[in-house]
């Protein structure tokens, strides 16, 4: 499975866009990328997935360049209630059969008013 | 809306007892997953299960064991507790194919506290 690096920690206000940039260089040709949030006392919650280029939700933005070995998960207006740790994962979404998860520690981001 | 219901929210045991950790999911998925999760350490995969009676070691398996005797519930069982292993525990589930598109469903966790 592909390792992960993202930063540990990041700050901003609310209002602002939030960028958290998670770099996959050994990611393999099969492999997606999947991003969790996780409130404190809850289980992670699936957010967002994508190949390569740009994938848009209600939530979030994943940007991946056409190398893949890197990606951008975007979070536009970041309110309050976006305060959360955020994980970055890499692998197959199971079109090919089972695979299991890694997670990392996440980026634990701090929005403030 | 429930999805994936854990048994207990918090439980406090001794050291030496037979811990029972439930988990139940009503989206007929075929894998079931334990993690743990510690500050500083992030989630950490104990088992997994992709179907009844079937049952993978993760990356933590020491100290731990499972069962899936049905399709819905996957139980963590700590054969003699121990203060290290004191955490949060999650229960996830998810389907075996195409589940990129949902990704996992998590439970709200099990803060187990051994004194």
């Amino acid at each position: 499975l592909a390792k992960t690096t993202q930063p540990i920690s990041m700050d901003s206000y609310e209002g602002q866009e939030v960028n958290i940039t998670c770099s996959h260089n050994n990611i393999a040709t099969n492999d997606y990328i999947t991003w969790y949030q996780q409130f404190p006392s809850q289980g992670p919650r699936f957010i967002i997935q994508g190949y390569k280029t740009k994938v848009t939700n209600e939530v979030a933005s994943l940007f991946i360049p056409a190398d893949r070995k890197s990606s951008t998960l975007s979070l536009p207006r970041v309110s309050l209630s976006d305060t959360a740790v955020y994980y970055c994962l890499v692998g197959d979404i199971g079109n090919t059969g089972f695979q299991k998860l890694v997670f990392g520690t996440g980026t634990r981001l701090l929005v403030s008013p | 809306d429930v999805k994936v219901t854990q048994s207990s929210r918090y439980l406090v045991k001794r050291t030496g007892e037979k811990v029972f950790l439930e988990c139940v999911q009503d989206m007929d998925h075929e894998n079931m997953f334990w993690y743990r999760q510690d500050p500083g350490l992030g989630l950490r995969l104990i088992y997994f299960s992709y179907d009844v009676k079937m049952k993978e070691k993760g990356d933590i398996p020491e100290g731990y064991s499972v069962s899936r005797e049905k399709k819905e519930r996957f139980s963590l069982i700590l054969e003699s507790a121990s203060t290290n292993q004191t955490s949060m525990y999650l229960c996830a589930s998810s389907p075996s194919y195409g589940w990129g598109e949902v990704g996992y469903t998590f439970g709200s966790g099990t803060r187990l506290t051994v004194v």
